[in-house]
């Protein structure tokens, strides 16, 4: 079955920037999408269609897909931003989804 | 306000069913693409189901393929989930969640508070 591949967890000091990874043979074919999921809430959408931004949420989120790696970027980090992050795309067939393991983004 | 809330959840003996619902309110149901999406205790997410608007189309993970059922009643802005031969990994919260794009292609925009499944003996 497809998978998609981040790291587990990414700790960054607040205002620093934080890089989250995603690799997946079928990227370079399909969308990623990132998802933000704070302890004990439903996920929240963060990046759509690779790099674009939903209505509210802030600018210091962006996303880029080059080859088989998509990338989440945090810039300037805030506590506020310690969540599980979680990448989410299709298998090649596009009928079927599939996310990434999470990582744990840490601001401390 | 734009909202899911899913209802139906419980606990279960192995091999047993359940039927979960997502109730939305706050938008054009009958427009939208919609998925179920599970988190098992302490683990990530797991994309479950599709469904297209008119019901056209539905699509399995191979892990509930044969087991669990997609459906929806447009008229009734609600979005079900049948299942059957219940497994203890399938213990999990079951989110809906509302596709803005459609095509199935992953922008799941809105999320309700999720539902608790246990399958226990």
């Amino acid at each position: 079955s497809y998978e998609l591949t981040q790291p587990p967890s990414v700790s960054v000091s607040p205002g620093q920037t934080a890089r989250i990874t995603c690799s997946g043979d079928t990227l370079p074919k399909k969308y990623a999408y990132w998802y933000q999921q704070k302890s004990g809430q439903a996920p929240v959408l963060v990046i759509y269609d690779d790099r674009k931004r939903p209505s509210g949420i802030p600018e210091r989120f962006s996303g880029s897909s080059s080859g088989t790696m998509a990338t989440l970027t945090i810039s300037g980090a805030q506590v506020d931003d310690e969540a599980d992050y979680y990448c989410y795309s299709t298998d090649s067939s596009g009928y079927h989804g599939v996310f990434g393991g999470g990582t744990k983004l840490t601001v401390l | 306000q734009v909202q899911l809330v899913e209802s139906g959840g419980g606990l279960v003996k192995p091999g047993g069913s359940l039927r979960l619902s997502c109730a939305a309110s706050g938008f054009t149901f009958s427009d939208y693409y919609m998925n179920w999406i599970r988190q098992a205790p302490g683990k990530g997410l797991e994309w479950v189901s599709y469904i297209s608007s008119t019901s056209t189309y539905t699509t399995y993970a191979d892990s509930v393929k044969g087991r669990f059922t997609i459906s929806r009643d447009n008229a009734e802005k609600s979005l079900y989930l049948q299942m059957n031969s219940l497994r203890a990994e399938d213990t999990a919260v079951y989110y809906c969640a509302r596709d803005k794009d459609g095509g199935g292609r992953g922008a799941f925009d809105i999320w309700g508070q999720g539902t608790m499944v246990t399958v226990s003996s």
